[in-house]
């Protein structure tokens, strides 16, 4: 079947301006998550989503960072006046229910901010 | 002390050669143990999981934990050039991970 899709693959943008990053998870999977990732670095948790409940927002490093998910599938990770630390590879993962640590992942989004 | 800790390599080898991947970590709360394979300007793909001390082995992967000494590894026998990715191993506790920043492997022909 289909697995996680992102939109779009690559993004680049003016410091300052705001973005929004797409994620499109496995259907009937009930849990999702965002994740950053830096050249060097490891992959940084940033929020997730599980069904109906609040999302974790623990990982979000600023409040210029925001996520919602539509419907409980859909998901867009919206970043505002966009800074140059903010170049990443965006990656977003889905698993079937609460409690699963089976993760299945994105292509990613290149993140530029010039 | 950052939770997980991975050495970044690169690690060089050649075709048919074993490979040993490790990891440490320091919050004994973790319960699953995981790795990653990604390949360049490529999602990471889950290879393995296990939950306890032990080897769980898959094909031509195998993956141990070592709770105790709070120490995971990834083996991979007869090592191929499509091998060569970067494999980052990851903890679980709830339902959040925690990832190593990934290790770089080369295989060569």
């Amino acid at each position: 079947g289909a697995g996680v899709s992102q939109s779009p693959s690559n993004k680049v943008t003016e410091k300052g301006k705001d973005v929004e990053l797409r994620c499109d998870p496995i259907s009937g999977h009930t849990a999702l998550y965002w994740y950053r990732q830096s050249l060097g670095q490891g992959l940084e948790f940033l929020i997730y989503f599980q069904g109906n409940s609040a999302p974790d927002k623990s990982g979000l490093p600023s409040d210029r960072f925001s996520a919602e998910r539509t419907g409980g599938s859909v998901s867009t990770l919206t970043i505002q006046r966009t800074q140059q630390e903010d170049s990443a590879v965006y990656l977003c993962a889905s698993s079937a229910r609460q409690g699963s640590y089976e993760q299945y992942f994105g292509p990613g989004t290149r993140l530029t901010v010039t | 002390q950052k939770e997980v800790e991975q050495d970044p390599g690169p690690l060089s080898v050649p075709e048919g050669a074993i490979v040993s991947l490790n990891c440490t970590y320091s919050n004994s709360a973790f319960q699953y143990f995981m790795w990653y394979r990604q390949y360049s300007r490529k999602g990471p793909e889950l290879l393995m999981y296990t939950y306890s001390s032990g080897n769980k082995e898959d094909g031509r992967f195998t993956a141990q934990v070592d709770k105790s000494s709070k120490y995971i590894s990834l083996f991979i026998r007869d090592s191929q050039p499509s091998d060569s990715a970067t494999y980052l191993c990851a903890m679980g506790r709830y339902s959040t991970l925690t990832f190593g920043k990934g290790t770089m492997l080369l295989v060569s022909p």
